[in-house]
């Protein structure tokens, strides 16, 4: 267990929807990372939040946003969906922003798209 | 962009020692990390490098060589639980910021 938590685990939806994925950090980290794995594309970073502050951005599609919270909390928000938006999504948190912190990965969350 | 290269996937033997590849080509090297993801499950962290040279811990070695953007992962004593997937991820500096980008990983499956 990493201390890094998601909800929900799985969820199934159709096209054209939004829906949205939650993540809570290990206690202490103030940085948190989304990530999409899927069978072709492998684990891609979406985006990165350090202290409530977007820090960096990765292949992000306009359709997705995400925010930190100040209880450092954070949502991952994807709308219009699509039948390739099927994926695994995976939050990890870290300490702080530094190169050497290493990142403790959530359960994730399984997002299947009908 | 960032280019990582690593075998899809390998073979090896319980009791036996395997050696993981990685090749990168990238600019703002900051690090790379060694993770391991059983099937379905998050990636769980195995080890960082930063400066040249090995670093080991436990049964799990990794290796890099900046000059040649090369790094492997060695697994000793196998077991069959070390089958799994194994993602070598390279952090780069951008903009204030350090952007992961993951290999698409090697499948390693340890037989009896």
């Amino acid at each position: 267990d990493s201390g890094v938590t998601q909800t929900p685990k799985h969820l199934i939806t159709a096209t054209g929807q939004r829906v949205t994925l939650r993540c809570s950090p290990r206690s202490g980290d103030l940085s948190v990372y989304w990530y999409q794995q899927s069978l072709d594309q492998g684990l891609q970073f979406l985006i990165q939040y350090y202290n409530g502050e977007e820090r960096a951005k990765g292949n992000i599609l306009e359709r997705f946003s995400a925010q930190q919270f100040p209880d450092l909390h954070s949502e991952l928000n994807l709308s219009s969906l699509e039948l390739g938006d099927s994926a695994l999504y995976f939050c990890a948190s870290s300490l702080r922003d530094r190169s050497t912190d290493t990142q403790y990965f959530g359960p994730g969350t399984r997002l299947t798209v009908l | 962009g960032q280019n990582i290269d690593q075998p899809t996937e390998m073979t090896a033997t319980e009791g036996a020692i395997v050696q993981i590849n990685c090749t990168y080509q990238t600019s703002g090297f900051n690090g790379l990390f060694w993770y391991q993801q059983h099937a379905g499950e998050a990636p769980t962290f195995l080890s960082y490098n930063v400066l040249d040279g090995l670093e080991e811990k436990g049964r799990f070695s990794s290796f890099l060589s900046r000059s040649k953007g090369y790094s492997y992962l060695l697994l000793k004593e196998l077991q069959m639980k070390d089958s799994a997937s194994y993602l070598c991820a390279v952090r780069v500096a951008s903009g204030g910021s350090y952007i992961p980008t993951f290999g698409r990983g090697t499948s390693l499956i340890v037989h009896p």
